[in-house]
């Protein structure tokens, strides 16, 4: 079991260029995020999916598209970087029990993180 | 709206000493509250959890009570080693609101030195 897994795990781009996230999970989770971690504003959510072939948006969408075209994976593109995108960009997976013992319990679990400079 | 507030860091401790790290919330609805530890170079992971009012959630020798009358979840640990060191994030969750989703509060970083 590999969990949650983010390529790559470093990127630097210049002004301009894009790029894609890639974010795979072999849990068989339902839903998925994708948030940016900056000094002193902890984690922001960017988008989110309730579940193969849908997306949202979360907190801060402006300046990046998701796709989630399979259950295992969902894609974080920057169509044109700029350097106020540098950040570190964590993937997250989570499930919640709907019956039995566990009703309600949520977790979510999270990839090891892209840095991402722009420049 | 939804919200956590945690204390500012960076805390610097000596290994042994106890560790508090306060968290406060504001929610609408009944949330579950979470702790969350980021060790250097890595992704979150989920310490431990409290799913209504008065539970105390537990881990690794870390403990918070869901405090209800205080809106409040803080972190406890009674004696603290080195590889405690650690950036520790506090959240909520509302479930089945119109929001959700986990609100992360913005870390409180945790230096122990031996």
């Amino acid at each position: 079991n590999a969990g949650v897994t983010q390529t790559p795990k470093f990127r630097v781009l210049k002004t301009g260029q894009s790029m894609t996230l890639l974010c795979a999970q072999d849990m068989n989770h339902e839903y998925m995020y994708w948030y940016r971690q900056d000094p002193g504003m902890g984690l922001r959510l960017i988008h989110y999916s309730v579940g193969e072939g849908t997306t949202a948006k979360g907190e801060v969408p402006d300046g990046y598209n998701v796709s989630r075209l399979k259950k295992q994976n969902f894609l974080l593109g920057l169509e044109s970087a700029a350097p106020s995108q540098t950040s570190v960009y964590f993937c997250a997976s989570s499930y919640e029990s709907t019956g039995g013992k566990l009703a309600g319990f949520y977790e979510q679990y999270f990839g090891p993180g892209t840095r991402l400079t722009v420049t | 709206g939804n919200s956590v507030t945690q204390m500012e860091g960076p805390v610097t401790l000596s290994e042994e000493a106890f560790l508090t790290i306060n968290c406060t919330y504001t929610a609408t609805g009944y949330p579950s509250l979470f702790w969350y530890v980021q060790y250097p170079g890595e992704g979150l992971q989920l310490l431990l959890k409290a799913t209504k009012a008065d539970d105390k959630g537990s881990n690794k020798g870390f403990e918070a009570t869901y405090r209800k009358e205080t809106t409040s979840f803080h972190l406890e640990k009674g004696s603290v080693q080195v590889s405690d060191s650690a950036v520790y994030f506090c959240a909520l969750r509302v479930a089945k609101t119109s929001y959700d989703k986990v609100i992360f509060g913005p870390g409180t970083s945790l230096s122990v030195i031996p």
